[in-house]
């Protein structure tokens, strides 16, 4: 089953612009984690906001989470042509670590040089 | 963070036939390992946990018999897909947790296409 929805379900912007991206989720939770997938590839970990934070930072990426309206935002500053890309949100099933992750329906960023 | 490879990247087989595909974890020991599935445009489905010297726990909606799981070493989980049909075809990911994080690290996927 999937955890909950993204939107937008696509963004394309200009190199220099920031992206938003947002997740929403169904059940409580202990963290969600952010994960990035080039076109064809596997996925790479992002970053992860545990559930008594709301705002993390790395870098470029800034996370913000609202256990109260059960969603997370990822935002990319100054976007570069590299972070074109498929983004997905994650929790993990049972709230434990080791378990297998439930992910969102993903947002394709297309930054245009 | 683990390493994890998968071999083929990519596979075209006929229908009716059978085709393996493997997950290693390269640099470290995993008990368990995930299977998941994603179709074009979608996101991420988990087909099946894969767990070291045990059977392999699968999702609803997932038949046991068609997606054959064997995690016999630490290392190594492989899934083959038995008798494939088309509507078989998608991206294959596996991902093993990591020890003493929540992440998880994925293969590079294998894109299976039956024809």
């Amino acid at each position: 089953s999937q955890q909950g929805e993204e939107d937008p379900q696509a963004l394309s912007i200009q190199e220099g612009e920031n992206a938003t991206m947002n997740c929403s989720y169904k059940t409580s939770i202990n963290n969600l984690q952010w994960y990035r997938q080039n076109s064809g590839r596997g996925l790479v970990h992002l970053i992860l906001i545990r559930s008594n934070e709301r705002e993390k930072h790395s870098g470029r990426l800034r996370v913000t989470l609202d256990t109260s309206k059960k969603s997370s935002s990822l935002l990319i500053t100054a976007s570069r042509a590299a972070d074109t890309a498929s983004y997905f949100c994650a929790t993990e099933t049972d709230n434990q670590a080791g378990t297998a992750l439930i992910f969102g329906k993903g947002t394709t960023l297309s930054v245009s040089s | 963070g683990a390493v994890v490879s998968q071999h083929p990247s990519r596979v075209i087989c006929k229908s009716g036939t059978s085709v393996k595909i493997e997950c290693r974890s390269l640099d470290f020991q995993a008990t368990t390992m995930f299977w998941y599935r994603q179709f074009p445009k979608q996101s991420l489905m988990l087909m099946a946990t894969s767990n070291e010297g045990s059977k392999a726990t699968y999702e609803q909606g997932v038949e046991k018999d068609k997606f054959l799981i064997n995690h016999a070493s630490l290392t190594l989980s492989t899934l083959t897909v038995t008798s494939a049909h088309p509507e078989d075809s998608s991206f294959y990911i596996c991902s093993v947790p990591g020890q003493s994080s929540h992440e998880q690290y994925f293969g590079p996927g294998t894109r299976l296409t039956v024809t």
